[in-house]
C-alpha cells in the first residue's frame, strides 16, 4: 500500500521561529513531491513542488531524501498567515492519478 | 486561482435520495479529479478522468458514478446518498503530462455535502 505520513502537530510556534515539517513516504518509485497549504475550510493549494536539488522560495524551503524516502519543509521567520495545515504530496505516476496525500501538518503561529 | 468552479458549495440531503456535484474549469486541462477529505483521513481520490467521456475509478469509488460530457464539466453523482458520504468534496483539475516533469493539481473551493 502507498503511504504517506506526516506529523499531525499542531506545531505551535511564536512569529519570526523557524519550523520544519517532515513527510515519509512508503514507494521508492514516486515520481514527483509537493507540499500543499490548506487553510480552514478552504482548498488546498500547491506552495511549492520539491526537487531532488532541494529548492527554496522565500521563508520556505522544500528537501528531498530518497535514500531515506522523506521530504521535508522548512520555515523561516514565521508570519502569522503561515498558519495553517500543510499536507505532503507524493505522486507515484505522471499521469496525477496517483497522488497521495498526507493527512497535513497543522501549524499555528502567535504573536 | 484556477477557474474551476464547483456547486453546489453547500448541501444537505436525505438518506437515500440522489446527489449531483458539478465542477466547472475554464482552463481546458485534460485531467479532471473528484477527491473527498474527511477527518483523519488525507485527500482521497473517487474517480478521474483523462477526457471527454474517459474517466476510471479512484481509491474510494464505491457509491459514485461520474461524467463528462464536455471538457470543462465533470460531475459526481451520488446514486443513493447514505450517512458515510458526508464529506467535503473537491474537484481538481492538472495540464496534460509534461513530460517526466510533475503533474501539478489544482483544486476547487469545495461542496460540503451532509448527508441526514
Amino acid at each position: 500500500r502507498k503511504e504517506v505520513e506526516q506529523d499531525p502537530g499542531p506545531f505551535n510556534v511564536p512569529e519570526g521561529a523557524t519550523v520544519a515539517f517532515n513527510c515519509t513516504y512508503s514507494n521508492s518509485a514516486s515520481q514527483s513531491f509537493f507540499w500543499y497549504r490548506q487553510d480552514c475550510r478552504k482548498e488546498p493549494k500547491l506552495l511549492m513542488s520539491v526537487y531532488s536539488s532541494g529548492n527554496e522560495d522565500g521563508r520556505f524551503t522544500a528537501q528531498l531524501n530518497r535514500a531515506s524516502q522523506y521530504i521535508s519543509l522548512l520555515i523561516r521567520d514565521s508570519k502569522l498567515s503561515d498558519s495553517a495545515t500543510y499536507l505532503c504530496v507524493v505522486n507515484f505516476n505522471q499521469a496525477g492519478t496517483a497522488l497521495i496525500f498526507g493527512k497535513g501538518t497543522t501549524l499555528s503561529v502567535s504573536s | 486561482d484556477a477557474g474551476i468552479t464547483q456547486s453546489p458549495r453547500h448541501k444537505v440531503t436525505e438518506t437515500g435520495t440522489p446527489v449531483t456535484l458539478r465542477c466547472h474549469q475554464t482552463e481546458n486541462h485534460r485531467y479532471m479529479y473528484w477527491y473527498r477529505q474527511d477527518p483523519g483521513h488525507g485527500l482521497r481520490l473517487i474517480h478521474y478522468s483523462y477526457g471527454v467521456k474517459d474517466t476510471d475509478k479512484g481509491e474510494v469509488s464505491d457509491g459514485y458514478s461520474v461524467s463528462r460530457s464536455k471538457t470543462e464539466d465533470f460531475l459526481l453523482t451520488l446514486e443513493s446518498a447514505t450517512s458515510s458520504q458526508t464529506s467535503v468534496y473537491f474537484c481538481a483539475i492538472s495540464e496534460s503530462v509534461n513530460g517526466g516533469s510533475g503533474n501539478t493539481i489544482y483544486f476547487g473551493e469545495g461542496s460540503w455535502l451532509t448527508v441526514v
